[in-house]
């Protein structure tokens, strides 16, 4: 049980489009999410924090209208990478929590190339 | 602030134990996660502790020590593929996972 899927697991995209990039629990109703960014050799950088139903609250350095975050529904939410430029290439990896536990499961990671 | 603290790389070899120490400083305490991230992959769940002593789940054990802000993860046995990076996170007051940088653990035969 506690499954996380992400969707897509890669995509290159051209400067300056935005890439929206999906992450669902499949076997438990996530009352929270939250986007991890990811750079090479480096840890975990929490970008935010998401409840179903509600706004997304930032980390500091986040650009919110950067990157857009919908939580819509327990078992689905999305992150948008606007108007993407090569700084933004990095491993994004999303993870949720069933309320009832503290324990995040992590889905598999897309990797956003900006070329 | 808070802050978490744990060795950047260690090497131990084949069949060996491994004992990955971390320290953190948190608003407040609500356990302490490891988690295994193989290069390229998401975390996966190793260990959650919320209480003090030993928690031993199969060739692995974590420990916690709330009054001196410690855990470590003990690796016994140790195989070739548990040659990852090893990430120590505290959960704060707030239910928010503060993140260590991760500890390299690179396997020798």
């Amino acid at each position: 049980g506690a499954v996380v899927s992400q969707h897509p697991s890669w995509v290159i995209c051209k400067s300056g489009t935005s890439v929206k990039i999906e992450c669902r629990s499949l076997d438990f109703q996530a009352t929270t999410m939250f986007w991890y960014r990811q750079f090479p050799k480096q840890s975990l950088m929490l970008m935010a924090t998401s409840n179903e139903g509600s706004k997304a609250t930032y980390e500091q350095g986040v650009e919110k209208d950067k990157f857009l975050i919908n939580h819509a529904s327990l078992t689905l939410s999305t992150l948008t990478v606007t108007s993407a430029h090569p700084e933004d290439s990095s491993f994004y990896i999303c993870s949720a929590r069933d309320g009832h536990f503290y324990e995040q499961y992590f889905g598999p990671g897309t990797r956003l190339t900006v070329t | 602030g808070q802050n978490i603290d744990q060795p950047t790389e260690m090497t131990a070899t084949e069949g060996a134990i491994v004992q990955i120490n971390c320290t953190y400083q948190t608003s407040g305490f609500n356990g302490l996660f490891w988690y295994q991230q193989h290069a390229g992959e998401a975390p996966t769940f190793l260990s959650y502790n919320v209480l003090d002593g030993l928690e031993e789940k199969g060739r692995f054990s974590s420990f916690l020590s709330r009054s001196k802000g410690y855990s470590y993860l003990l690796l016994k046995e140790l195989q070739m593929k548990d040659s990852a990076s090893y990430l120590c996170a505290a959960m704060d007051s707030n239910y928010q996972l503060i993140w260590g940088a991760g500890t390299k653990l690179i396997i020798k035969p």
